[in-house]
């Protein structure tokens, strides 16, 4: 079973805080490496699709960076706002294989 | 619009009775997935298929069988041989050597 790690499981910020989560995976036969922003009773949307060493992509105040030869991720969240608030996935692709998400608040 | 859509949002089946989960996509994706998640836990891969009449196990995939006959179609059945069948169930579709996925919105089993 592969297998990817999340971190931290959770997270409460003030609004305004910066804050940045990791994903682990195993760095051989690498194919992609997704991030997807999942709220509640919403499908999940995706953020970030990453496929070489080194990538770095920036949607708004979110962003991520890659690193396939150490096997893993990091998504930044730069001045968070309570609209935030959602679970953040990584997947390794192309199977899709999840980590187990973190959760993040932001309390206004 | 073209999108995946998961019936009904919520189900509740009694304990020992087979229950079927409908997945159905428009996109013309050829391959699609289903995950399983429980509380506190991510997204688990029960099943998927890249092909019509073609599928593989994930990995968690006892207790559960699908089909895919159609291209648009995937429905995922809980069998009584599945010892932990509350959970959500969420369906995912990608066209051939896309990163691009669609999900569903998901469904709710509850076994009582």
């Amino acid at each position: 079973i592969l297998n990817v790690e999340q971190s931290p499981q959770s997270l409460h910020v003030q609004e305004g805080d910066s804050t940045n989560f990791t994903c682990s995976f195993p760095s051989s036969n690498f194919y992609a490496l997704h991030w997807y922003r999942w709220e509640t009773a919403k499908s999940p949307e995706a953020l970030f699709v990453m496929t070489l060493n080194g990538d770095e992509k920036k949607k708004g105040q979110i962003s991520a960076t890659l690193n396939t030869k150490e096997g893993y991720s990091y998504l930044y969240i730069k001045g968070s706002q309570p609209e935030d608030s959602a679970t953040y996935l990584c997947a390794l692709g192309g199977k899709l294989i999840f980590g187990q998400g973190t959760e993040l608040s932001v309390k206004p | 619009d073209g999108g995946i859509t998961q019936s009904p949002k919520y189900l509740f089946r009694k304990e020992g009775q087979n229950v079927t989960l409908s997945c159905e996509q428009n996109l013309n994706h050829d391959a699609m997935y289903w995950y399983r998640q429980d509380p506190g836990q991510g997204l688990r891969l029960i099943y998927y298929s890249q092909i019509v009449n073609d599928f593989q196990k994930g990995d968690i995939a006892e207790g559960y069988s699908v089909s895919r006959e159609k291209k648009e179609s995937f429905p995922l059945t809980v069998t009584s041989a599945q010892k932990n069948p509350t959970a959500f169930y969420l369906c995912a579709s990608a066209g051939t050597g896309s990163y691009r996925y669609t999900f569903g919105s998901g469904t709710r089993l509850t076994v009582v």
